[in-house]
């Protein structure tokens, strides 16, 4: 069985940093992109960042990019995101998410999210 | 990169059809065909429920279908269902520097 499990999140201040992590199993974790999806409070889907399976391509959202950092370890079968800079529009429910085998820019599994707060 | 547009909100009756409409560019629906639309109950994480335009993955419903004309996609539901009430979002691949963009999201209520 998938499972993606995300921890990581809290209440951070302007400026301040978080590393977001997604523990994967159930699946071959190398071989498969993975993405990060938000979704503030009350708001839609935003496409964050996304990586490739070897973890040698990577890519992020303009309004992420510079300040935030997606990797993985496929020793370990986990995504990390690191947010730096963080400012208070980053508030949202961060989740991680795998591509569908078939379907390249899809997104078959989804981690339950983890919320990350920007308030002082 | 601009999100894609869909409409606000559809409602239908149990066991009619309603389409949603997500309407991009010749930067990405247009040229692409990997559009996928994901389902969402509240406090819930989203659901894949069609890829490609119109594939379906294994489990979903085929009350589900997808099509793509120009810079348009659109998801139809058939024989709407009280479970089918959430809201749904497409997404498009959008080239390699931004990857991947989504629509602001649709509520759909079943009268």
């Amino acid at each position: 069985e998938v499972q993606l499990l995300e921890s990581g999140g809290g209440l951070v201040q302007p400026g301040g940093s978080l590393r977001l992590s997604c523990a994967a199993s159930g699946f071959t974790f190398s071989s498969y992109a993975m993405t990060w999806v938000r979704q503030a409070p009350g708001k839609g889907l935003e496409w964050v960042s996304g990586i490739s399976g070897p973890g040698g391509s990577t890519y992020h959202a303009d309004s992420v990019k510079g300040r935030f950092t997606i990797s993985r370890d496929n020793s370990k079968n986990t995504l990390y995101l690191q947010m730096n800079s963080l400012r208070p529009e980053d508030t949202a429910v961060y989740y991680c998410a795998k591509e569908h085998p078939w379907g390249p820019h899809s997104f078959d599994y989804w981690g339950q999210g983890t919320l990350v707060t920007v308030s002082s | 990169q601009s999100a894609l547009t869909q409409p606000a909100s559809v409602s239908g009756s149990p066991g009619q059809s309603i389409t949603i409409s997500c309407t991009g560019t010749s930067s990405d629906v247009g040229v692409f065909t990997y559009v996928s639309w994901y389902q969402q109950h509240p406090g819930k994480a989203p659901k894949l429920m069609i890829y490609d335009v119109s594939n379906r993955p294994s489990g979903v419903s085929n009350r589900f279908s997808g099509s793509k004309s120009d810079n348009t996609a659109s998801l139809t539901i058939s024989g709407l269902q009280a479970e089918d009430e959430a809201d749904y979002y497409c997404s498009s691949y959008a080239g390699s520097s931004t990857l991947e963009v989504f629509g602001g999201g649709t509520k759909l209520t079943v009268l």
